[in-house]
């Protein structure tokens, strides 16, 4: 079953709104989560890492005070899209790699689907 | 240069057949490799890890060559279900953040 809870998976909103997208570890703790967004016929692309209790650290060419972090606990970080356009439009996804398993591979949540009008 | 680069396909083939997909990575740090499978529209769902001796799980077989910097996956009696676009990621192992190549699209047909 799932192991990384992401959601919501689908949005359509209007250009302006500014949107939460909520990433949960289930049955782990995960000090680390990350943030990747991807655009149609495109890889993955690392946005930002979340840690828990400090501030994110964003990739070279993300905006911090466009993608608001908040890590608040060891099981849930936020993403929050502020005054999204339709530029922001695209797939985001979450993910958390178990504290106590380095090295191991990372769960991703479902994926949050971002249409902006 | 990319640092994780694969060739993007499509590779199309039949029922049954053998498919090879390859990739490079640039990062000689990197700690550790893996390969992702992604249905259109969907996340990304792991398929295997990547081990240095070469590890096989079923129809598929990784190799790793960490002197060429180099990943593979052979994926034997394709299916079907087996279309999708498969990923070559690599951990940098210090901030545990993946790179991912851009995806190989496999098309499996009847």
């Amino acid at each position: 079953g799932a192991v990384v809870s992401q959601h919501p998976s689908w949005v359509i909103c209007k250009s302006g709104t500014s949107v939460k997208i909520e990433c949960r570890s289930l049955d782990f703790q995960a000090t680390t989560m990350f943030w990747y967004r991807q655009f149609p016929k495109q890889s993955l692309m690392l946005m930002a890492t979340s840690n828990e209790g400090s501030k994110a650290t964003y990739e070279q060419g993300v905006e911090k005070d466009k993608f608001l972090i908040n890590h608040a606990s060891l099981t849930l970080s936020t993403l929050t899209v502020t005054s999204a356009h339709p530029e922001d439009s695209s797939f985001y996804i979450c993910s958390a790699r178990r504290d106590t398993q380095s090295n191991q591979p990372q769960h991703f949540g479902d994926g949050t689907r971002l249409s902006i009008l | 240069r990319k640092e994780v680069e694969q060739d993007p396909g499509p590779f199309n083939v039949p029922e049954g057949a053998t498919v090879a997909f390859n990739c490079t990575y640039s990062n000689s740090a990197s700690q550790s490799f893996f390969w992702y499978r992604q249905d259109c529209r969907k996340e990304p769902k792991l398929l295997m890890s990547v081990y240095s001796s070469g590890n096989e799980d079923g129809r598929f077989t990784a190799q790793l060559n960490r002197a060429s910097q180099y990943i593979s996956l052979l994926i034997r009696d394709s299916k079907l279900s087996d279309s999708a676009t498969y990923l070559c990621v690599v951990n940098d192992g210090a901030g545990n953040m993946l790179t991912f190549g851009g995806g190989t699209r496999l098309m499996v047909k009847p």
